[in-house]
């Protein structure tokens, strides 16, 4: 059974540096092509994919945000971490982690987005 | 970057009702999108995977259809437990980006 939890602070001030930890269960990180994303949704809003990384350490981010972010896993750990520099009001939201599974290609299990499986999700309100 | 687009943004149906929600991809992704079905203060749930495959365990009247650019949602039966927000995205290429969603309510 997988499982994934979010957690972290729950109030950041403008311009500090959010870091939040994904402890996931049911599931390695080192199998081949699997993945655990970050995806948030600002209350109200519609869900906004943040950040992947891969069983193989390829990590991807959002365009917009790329600047921003810092993703890195621990496999012993079971644990996945994303770092938002520069926090704003606007990023207020419910961040989520989620498994990201491979898909099969000519018997091949290749690397996907297909968020299975998803944390329940932790609030984070930027204020000073 | 692959942006993708839904329509409606909003519905309101009555129970046993046929509800279709279209997804549109700014360009040819196959058939490789998802549909998503999330609840108020819920985390976000898989329904369908490669456009049309249900995920195991979820209900037969959600189906989804469609390739290339263009795809369908369906639910064949409006249920009250159906109340949510319905959500494509498309996993052709990175960055997998989500559709605005379209909110389902009862009429």
């Amino acid at each position: 059974q997988i499982t994934l939890e979010e957690s972290g602070p729950t109030l950041v001030k403008p311009t500090q540096t959010l870091t939040l930890t994904c402890t996931f269960s049911g599931f390695s990180l080192s199998t081949s092509g699997v993945g655990v994303a970050w995806i948030r949704q600002p209350p109200g809003k519609a869900l906004e994919w943040l950040a992947l990384i891969y069983w193989d350490d390829d990590k991807r981010y959002s365009p917009s945000l790329k600047s921003r972010l810092t993703i890195t896993k621990d496999t012993s750990r079971n644990q996945v971490v994303l770092r938002m520099a520069n926090m704003d009001p606007v990023d207020t939201a419910t961040y989520y982690c989620a498994h990201s599974r491979p898909r099969p290609v000519f018997g091949v299990l290749v690397p996907s987005a297909v968020f299975d499986y998803w944390g329940q999700g932790t609030l984070v309100t930027v204020s000073s | 970057d692959i942006q993708m687009t839904q329509s409606p943004s909003s519905l309101s149906a009555s129970v046993g009702d046929r509800v279709t929600i279209t997804c549109q991809a700014s360009q040819d992704i196959t058939k490789y999108l998802n549909w998503y079905q999330q609840k108020p203060g819920k985390a976000p749930k898989l329904l369908i995977y490669d456009a049309s495959n249900l995920e195991t365990g979820v209900p037969s009247r959600f189906s989804g259809s469609g390739s290339g650019t263009d795809f369908t949602f369906t639910i064949s039966s409006l249920q009250p437990e159906d109340i949510a927000t319905y959500y494509c995205q498309q996993y052709d290429s990175l960055p997998p980006f989500f559709g605005p969603g379209t909110k389902v309510d009862i009429k």
